[in-house]
């Protein structure tokens, strides 16, 4: 099993739409998990965090965890062309006593104008 | 401005050579990190250092070597062991690695600068 698992995409939506990401992820013990943005060519960049289980907004994103089912999400809602980029799942989990951010391969999105 | 400058922007290596990547930050952060991210894949953790004169190897340390000298720098050598260094190069910071006070949490951020882009000659 891979420590954080994304279906790689492409996921197409039409522009206005909701976009939804999906990710899960091996260790049961993180506690933080961060949303990265990574255009074609470019490096990442953080658009949200989130630390507790439920749903945390910010504008058209919305993060949302379940650590019970080790399970994180980010809507983007009202989808623009803009929002194309590869998205990449980030928790902070255990590797042999210390704690590191371990990232996904991400999920490309395409927003259909 | 606060930041992670890294240079060059596009590096060629001849065959049998060591280059040297440039990672300077000024936001006063004690971790810093080189990652190595391939087409369609993901981030590769190389090296990460927690401390000045400290570091750690990463998951696929080696055929590369770091030095950190001064907290504000973390350059990264790839050595002509790396039979395949053709890749994007990815150095970034953040305030601390791993510790999760309730309140540090933001803590391990990470914040990327723009990238290397490495190819053979």
């Amino acid at each position: 099993q891979k420590e954080v698992e994304q279906n790689s995409g492409p996921l197409s939506v039409p522009e206005g739409a909701i976009a939804s990401l999906n990710c899960t992820y091996s260790d049961r013990g993180s506690q933080s998990f961060f949303w990265y943005r990574q255009y074609s060519g470019k490096s990442p960049e953080l658009i949200m965090s989130i630390y507790s289980n439920g749903d945390k907004e910010d504008g058209r994103f919305t993060a949302q965890l379940n650590k019970a089912s080790q399970y994180v999400s980010l809507l983007i809602r009202d989808s623009q062309p803009s929002d194309s980029a590869t998205y990449l799942c980030a928790p902070l989990m255990s590797a042999g006593g210390y704690q590191k951010v371990t990232f996904g391969t991400g999920t490309k999105l395409q927003v259909i104008p | 401005d606060g930041g992670i400058t890294q240079s060059p922007k596009y590096l060629f290596r001849k065959e049998g050579q060591n280059v040297t990547l440039s990672c300077e930050q000024n936001l006063n952060h004690d971790a810093m990190y080189w990652y190595r991210q391939d087409p369609g894949q993901g981030l590769r953790l190389i090296y990460y250092s927690q401390i000045v004169n400290d570091f750690q190897k990463g998951d696929i340390a080696e055929g590369y070597s770091v030095s950190r000298e001064k907290k504000e720098s973390f350059p990264l050598t790839v050595t002509s062991a790396q039979k395949n260094p053709t890749a994007f190069y990815l150095c970034a910071s953040s305030i601390v690695v791993g510790g999760l006070a309730r309140a540090g949490r933001a803590k391990n951020i990470q914040y990327f600068g723009a990238g290397t882009r490495l190819s053979v000659l």
